[in-house]
């Protein structure tokens, strides 16, 4: 059973933000919310994650709503090195991580 | 402060052989998992180490074995490798006492199955 829903692929325009959605109806209450992107046969990058608040870094940001089924990921300004496939992971501290398919985001000049 | 790593890059071998995969986890992490990611697809758990122990595994054959060093290292192992066992390996390593820890991976280490 798939236990995140997203988009299969997004286009944005470089210098914009981008905002990738995700549904994880499902989530349990001890689970975090987090964000990997994969760069073409690299090996996956932690962007951010969240529990319940919504979080900011250097990176990205994250808002999480009040329900906690879905999230969004935001890039703010984004550019050619942000094209990547974008994965919403839920999980437990210490527990495997299920992939799915990810988004993939391609961000044109 | 050197992150996750991966020997080999790259491996080769044939169908019925066995190959050894190794992994050094990032500075002061103690928990190792290991991930099979299969050509267009997410990456797909195998299993975790932990204080030398398999902690918890995923629907992956018996075929697939690893263990976990005293200095938090780790190896995968395959047997009887197939065709369908040709993938990028992932290793990712994680402090499993810090709640909402992330987990970091490496590069990878692509095997090709003929």
């Amino acid at each position: 059973d798939a236990k995140t829903t997203q988009p299969t692929s997004m286009d944005c325009a470089e210098g914009r933000a981008a905002n990738l959605p995700c549904n994880h109806s499902t989530i349990s209450g001890n689970e975090y919310v987090y964000w990997y992107r994969q760069i073409h046969s690299q090996g996956p990058q932690y962007i951010i994650h969240g529990l319940k608040n919504n979080e900011t870094n250097e990176m990205a940001s994250l808002i999480i709503t009040e329900d906690r089924k879905s999230s969004t990921l935001i890039l703010p300004h984004a550019t050619l090195r942000d094209t990547a496939v974008y994965y919403c992971i839920p999980a437990n501290t210490g527990n495997q991580f299920y992939f799915g398919t990810g988004t993939s985001l391609t961000v044109i000049p | 402060d050197a992150g996750v790593t991966q020997s080999p890059t790259h491996l080769i071998k044939t169908r019925g052989q066995q190959v050894t995969l190794r992994c050094s986890p990032k500075s002061g992490h103690d928990t190792v998992s290991w991930y099979q990611q299969a050509l267009g697809q997410g990456p797909q758990f195998i299993f975790q180490y932990y204080e030398e122990e398999e902690r918890q595994r995923g629907n992956f054959p018996d075929r697939f074995s690893g263990h976990q060093f005293p200095n938090y290292s780790s190896e995968l192992n395959v047997n009887a490798l197939l065709l369908g066992d040709s993938a990028l390996y992932l290793c990712a390593s994680s402090l499993l006492d810090r709640d909402g820890y992330e987990q970091y991976f490496g590069p990878g280490t692509r095997l090709t199955v003929t």
